[in-house]
């Protein structure tokens, strides 16, 4: 099983700082991983796939890096709807797995 | 626009069965690969089986081989789990995921979830 470690837990910022979070595979995911954006109540949302393509309606701030075992999700001038849960996911291998997942609060 | 509508869920007794359903509507369902992922509350995602297109591969998390199962309708652009044999760690939201329809595709669409609660 290819296991995601996300990095850190929380991450504590205010609006317009920069953010960055991480996603660590323990193999080889090629560039085949995603990111989404969950907040309370709501079904997850795609923002990046396959490591640094951003989804359909994903603004600018949101970037996404990396490659085989080490990724980023950067957000640049946090915007007060960015502060929410963060998972990376990955489908290259069975079994698909997820990441614990980063908590972005307002600091 | 893609939607996925989840339905089904609900309160059971351990030991009991539920099915859930998914309809899509903006795609057409027989061309993609669906899964359904679990969350529960307060806690992360986790992936429970999915299938292919034409439904005859079907993979399982470990945790529900054997009781869950796997299925779809493509004619009714639907997708189903049959969930038997429910614990109490079986309690979550599932969702009704799409994946993207290229090598390797990650989930690209996700339903609004339904809420299945295993107690007595």
């Amino acid at each position: 099983e290819i296991v995601l470690t996300q990095s850190p837990g929380t991450l504590s910022l205010s609006p317009g700082e920069t953010a960055t979070l991480s996603c660590r595979a323990s193999q080889s995911v090629g560039f085949y991983l995603a990111w989404y954006q969950q907040k309370p109540g709501q079904a997850p949302r795609l923002l990046i796939y396959d490591a640094s393509y951003r989804a359909t309606g994903i603004p600018a701030r949101f970037s996404g890096s990396g490659s085989g075992t080490d990724f980023t999700l950067t957000i640049s001038s946090l915007e007060p709807e960015d502060f929410a849960l963060y998972y990376c996911h990955q489908r290259y291998n069975w079994p698909i797995t997820f990441g614990q997942g980063t908590r972005l609060e307002i600091k | 626009e893609v939607q996925l509508v989840e339905s089904g869920g609900g309160l059971v007794q351990p030991g009991g069965s539920l099915r859930l359903s998914c309809v899509g509507s903006g795609l057409t369902l027989s061309d993609y690969w669906m899964t359904w992922v679990r969350q529960a509350a307060g806690k992360g995602l986790e992936w429970v089986a999915s299938t292919n297109q034409d439904g005859n591969e079907k993979v399982y998390v470990d945790s529900v081989k054997g009781r869950f199962s796997i299925s779809r309708d493509n004619d009714k652009n639907s997708l189903y789990l049959q969930m038997n044999s429910l614990r109490g760690e079986d309690t979550a939201v599932y969702y009704c995921t799409r994946e993207a329809l290229r090598s390797y595709g990650q989930i690209d669409n996700w339903g609004q979830g339904t809420q299945v609660t295993v107690s007595s």
